[in-house]
């Protein structure tokens, strides 16, 4: 059964205290990674897909990263406004484009 | 530029009483998706749609039905609500696939009493 699963549930840094999310997935003919933000009462917001091990992709504090096995979205120098709960999914072989989500990470940053 | 528009955004029932959401998109996609988001469990998909006229199952869809009469409309119903129904129920768009990933609207929260 494909599955996504995210870590850790919450997440609190300090203003500038970098760090790393973690979203291991066992997809079967993974077609395509996906991490959003949502923001509290809001809907998801798309940041970055990610197609094969390997690739890397950046947006101002954040770069995610794809292995065969785990993708991570790493926070550089986050600040407050990073505070968000990321979302994780994963689109597998079939052509109906569902995704797969994880339960998501909760980042808080204090300033 | 409305992208996914969802209504209403609150609404309270009581059980067995019934309502539709509606989700409106005006990027002319294909694909269509109401999930449902409750703590601790992430993003469920309900059921969804690859085109006007077609509807299919996804991971829960007991207790709700869906119509896609216009492409840019898709419709949940919930027929006889129950207190496990209570959530907040997120609209998705896609162009084909999931290679452009979804559009999601702002949501509505159900709460069933």
């Amino acid at each position: 059964e494909d599955q996504v699963t995210q870590s850790p549930e919450a997440l609190r840094l300090q203003e500038g205290e970098s760090s790393s999310l973690n979203c291991s997935y066992t997809v079967s003919g993974l077609r395509g990674l996906f991490w959003y933000r949502q923001d509290p009462g809001k809907g998801p917001e798309f940041l970055f897909t990610l197609y094969s091990a390997g690739e890397e992709k950046e947006k101002e504090r954040l770069k995610a990263t794809l292995t065969k096995k785990e993708s991570f979205l790493h926070i550089t120098a986050p600040k407050p406004e990073d505070s968000a709960t990321y979302l994780c999914a994963a689109h597998g072989s079939s052509n109906t484009g569902k995704l797969i989500f994880g339960q998501g990470t909760t980042l808080q940053v204090k300033p | 530029n409305a992208g996914v528009t969802q209504t209403p955004k609150f609404r309270v029932l009581k059980t067995g009483q019934s309502m539709t959401l509606l989700c409106a998109q005006d990027m002319n996609h294909e694909y269509m998706y109401w999930y449902r988001q409750d703590p601790g469990m992430g993003l469920r998909l309900i059921h969804y749609s690859v085109g006007e006229g077609t509807t299919a199952k996804g991971e829960v869809p007991d207790g709700y039905n869906v119509s896609r009469l216009k492409k840019q409309n898709f419709l949940l119903g919930l027929e006889s609500a129950a207190p496990s129904q209570t959530s907040v129920y997120f609209c998705a768009s896609s162009a084909s696939g999931q290679i452009y990933g979804y559009t999601f609207g702002s949501g509505t929260r159900l709460t069933v009493v």
